[in-house]
């Protein structure tokens, strides 16, 4: 059985730092692109991030340029995002996703509240 | 970056009723490789995302025979042919040919 599941989120301070975990299961997650994706209060899902199977390649949404860092250990068959300077618009609820082209695996979802 | 519009945002359908949902990209999706890389998702109140179809019309494991998906280019549509009570939700198209992937504003099914 296929399972993401993440762990990390919480209560932040604006400026602050948090970083997100995925653990994967049940696939081959080296053969696998993964994305992050969110979903704030009252709006429609944002793609963030994704990374490629080997970690050389990565693309991010612009709102998070600078600021977010997606990362991977195959060996250990994690994602991970890495989150710096945080804003209130970056309140959400995370995902982790397999896949870039189309995401077919996702996790629960964890939720970033910024807010001081 | 590639606009995706869906439309309706809102859609009350009756039970045993068709519904569609458009979706329109800025850009061609017709990726290098041949194929077009356009999904939907499905997202039920208090759950994750699930992948109805992916490259427009290929539908996941799982997903029930009433609901279709279609279209070329820039215009694609996804069809449920008889309104089911679990399908109430929030609709969601995505372009995965063009760096950033962006989704569409999602549609919410639900039930007059």
């Amino acid at each position: 059985e296929v399972q993401l599941v993440e762990s990390g989120g919480g209560l932040v301070q604006p400026g602050g730092s948090l970083t997100l975990a995925c653990a994967a299961s049940g696939f081959s997650f080296s053969d696998y692109w993964m994305t992050w994706v969110r979903l704030a209060p009252g709006k429609g899902l944002e793609w963030v991030a994704s990374i490629k199977k080997d970690g050389s390649e990565k693309y991010y949404v612009d709102s998070v340029k600078g600021r977010f860092t997606i990362s991977r250990d195959n060996a250990e068959n994690s994602l991970f995002l890495q989150m710096n300077w945080l804003r209130a618009e970056d309140t959400a609820v995370y995902y982790c996703a397999g896949g870039a082209f189309s995401p077919d695996y996702w996790g629960q979802g964890i939720l970033v509240t910024v807010s001081s | 970056d590639v606009v995706i519009t869906q439309s309706p945002l809102s859609l009350p359908v009756t039970l045993g009723q068709p519904a569609s949902i458009s979706c329109r990209s800025s850009q061609s999706l017709l990726y290098s490789d041949g194929n077009t890389y356009l999904s939907w998702f499905q997202q039920r109140p208090g759950q994750s995302p699930r992948r109805l179809f992916y490259e427009v019309s290929k539908r996941d494991s799982g997903v029930p025979g009433r609901f279709s998906g279609y279209g070329s280019g820039t215009y694609f549509t996804l069809k449920i042919s008889r309104v089911e009570a679990e399908d109430v939700g929030v609709y969601y198209c995505m372009q995965g040919a063009h760096w950033p992937r962006t989704f569409g504003q999602g549609t919410k099914v639900e039930i007059k």
